[in-house]
């Protein structure tokens, strides 16, 4: 099946930086997503995108679709105790199947 | 409230006894799918089902059948379960009928021995 790469793997960073990761594939996506998973918990969508080079906000949080299409990006602003848990990417091409990346992990130290 | 609930939330079960996991949504969602989610692997696409009666493989869909005939509910069956197939189950449901925005249940954990 389809592989999205997902980087970094898992980040440990202090209260108040900014975090950075992002999402590649071997396909054009026509939608890239991007879900944040709390510890036993499903995944709580964060921000859709459905244009290339499309920049979209959610407070704190930023993602940009790719121009390529085969990327996205997630940036978190001055990060806090509560952003920690595992975030992951996901795309659509054709049709209605999507396809998630492996997860970045997030610890957010106070 | 709006949700997805997925039922059993734990279920320990032998090779080859047949088990249904169900999945129910009280948000009139045309969009409905099934995932399984492995260390390391993130989340699959097991089936998704665009309305009543309408169903599709995702990528893994081996091993796992799903029916739709009513819209609410969308249940996952595995005739005949390995313990290849020991895992995190979630079920999703989105209004838009092409699943852009999915709202996810709260998960079962599968452990077949």
């Amino acid at each position: 099946g389809q592989q999205l790469n997902q980087s970094p793997q898992s980040m440990f960073i202090q209260e108040g930086e900014d975090v950075s990761m992002n999402c590649t594939s071997s396909s054009i996506f026509n939608t890239w997503l991007w879900y944040k998973q709390d510890p036993g918990e499903g995944p709580v969508l964060l921000i859709a995108l459905y244009k290339a080079g499309e920049l979209t906000s959610n407070g704190r949080l930023t993602a940009q679709f790719g121009i390529t299409r085969k990327d996205s990006f997630l940036n978190i602003s001055a990060s806090i105790p509560s952003d920690v848990g595992i975030y992951f990417c996901a795309g659509q091409y054709t049709g209605n199947q999507f396809y998630f990346g492996t997860g970045t992990s997030l610890t957010v130290i106070p | 409230e709006a949700q997805v609930t997925q039922n059993p939330r734990y279920l320990i079960t032998v090779t080859g006894k047949k088990l249904t996991v169900t999945c129910s949504q009280n948000m009139n969602h045309e969009y409905m799918s099934w995932y399984r989610q492995d260390p390391g692997l993130g989340l699959r696409q097991i089936y998704y089902s665009m309305n009543v009666e309408v169903t599709d493989k995702g990528d893994v869909p081996e091993g796992y059948k799903v029916s739709r005939k009513e819209k609410r509910n969308f249940p996952l069956i595995l005739e005949s379960p390995s313990p290849n197939q020991t895992s995190l189950y979630f079920c999703a449901s989105s209004l838009s009928i092409g699943g852009e925005t999915q709202y996810f249940g709260p998960g079962t954990r599968l452990l077949v021995l």
